[in-house]
């Protein structure tokens, strides 16, 4: 049961452009969001969080988007730069309880 | 500032051995989570680990098993290996209940 979804795989966005990462998820329990990167060959680096009271969190060209009667948030990445190439995992927990991962979607941002 | 250090990064092994991973965690931290991620697939939470006791567990069946020493360093135990248990095992280390995880490179594990 995947409670965590990231539906698509790969995702191509031209340098300077926004990308749009989705994430849905299925429990309503959950009240903390997370989004990781990864570069191959090394772990998964925090990179924004949302908790479940609010609906948009920012930092710098970052901004994370929660809607709570939809289960879905999305990462907005502005401009979108070509060392943001990598795998994009968004993650959820309750209760400050174990995170659960999406399958991940991998950014690919080119010249 | 060490982060999140995991030991070994590469190893191979054979069908019914048994491995042990090592992950000291980010200074400052004392609690030590571990996560299996196969391939194509996001990081699955095995266990958790604070005051050297286990505090939560996956779905994960016995074979898996952790200690946490009093360093807040953890070790990774799995037991009679299968095929599918290749993967890239992920340590992270958090400070108590704390919701920001710091992970380390992972260990990947190759079984044959």
């Amino acid at each position: 049961d995947q409670q965590v979804k990231q539906n698509s795989p790969s995702l191509s966005v031209q340098e300077g452009r926004i990308s749009i990462l989705n994430c849905d998820y299925t429990n309503s329990m959950f009240d903390y969001f997370l989004w990781y990167k990864k570069y191959p060959a090394e772990g998964p680096t925090f990179l924004i969080s949302i908790s479940s009271i609010k609906d948009k969190n920012e930092d710098g060209r970052f901004t994370v988007f929660l809607n709570k009667s939809a289960k879905h948030l999305s990462l907005h990445i502005v401009p979108s730069q070509p060392g943001d190439s990598a795998v994009y995992f968004c993650a959820a927990s309750m209760n400050t309880d174990k995170l659960i991962f999406g399958t991940g979607t991998r950014l690919q941002v080119f010249p | 500032d060490a982060g999140v250090t995991q030991s070994p990064t590469h190893l191979i092994k054979t069908r019914g051995q048994q491995v042990t991973l090592r992950c000291s965690p980010k200074s400052g931290h004392d609690t030590v989570s571990w996560y299996q991620q196969a391939l194509g697939q996001g990081p699955q939470f095995i266990f958790q680990y604070y005051e050297e006791e286990e505090r939560q567990r996956g779905n994960f069946p016995d074979r898996f098993s952790g200690h946490q020493f009093p360093n807040y360093s953890s070790e990774l135990n799995v037991n009679a290996l299968l095929l599918g248990d290749s993967a890239l095992y992920l340590c992270a280390s958090t400070l108590g209940a704390s919701e920001s995880y710091t992970f380390g490179s992972g260990t990947r594990l190759t079984v044959v």
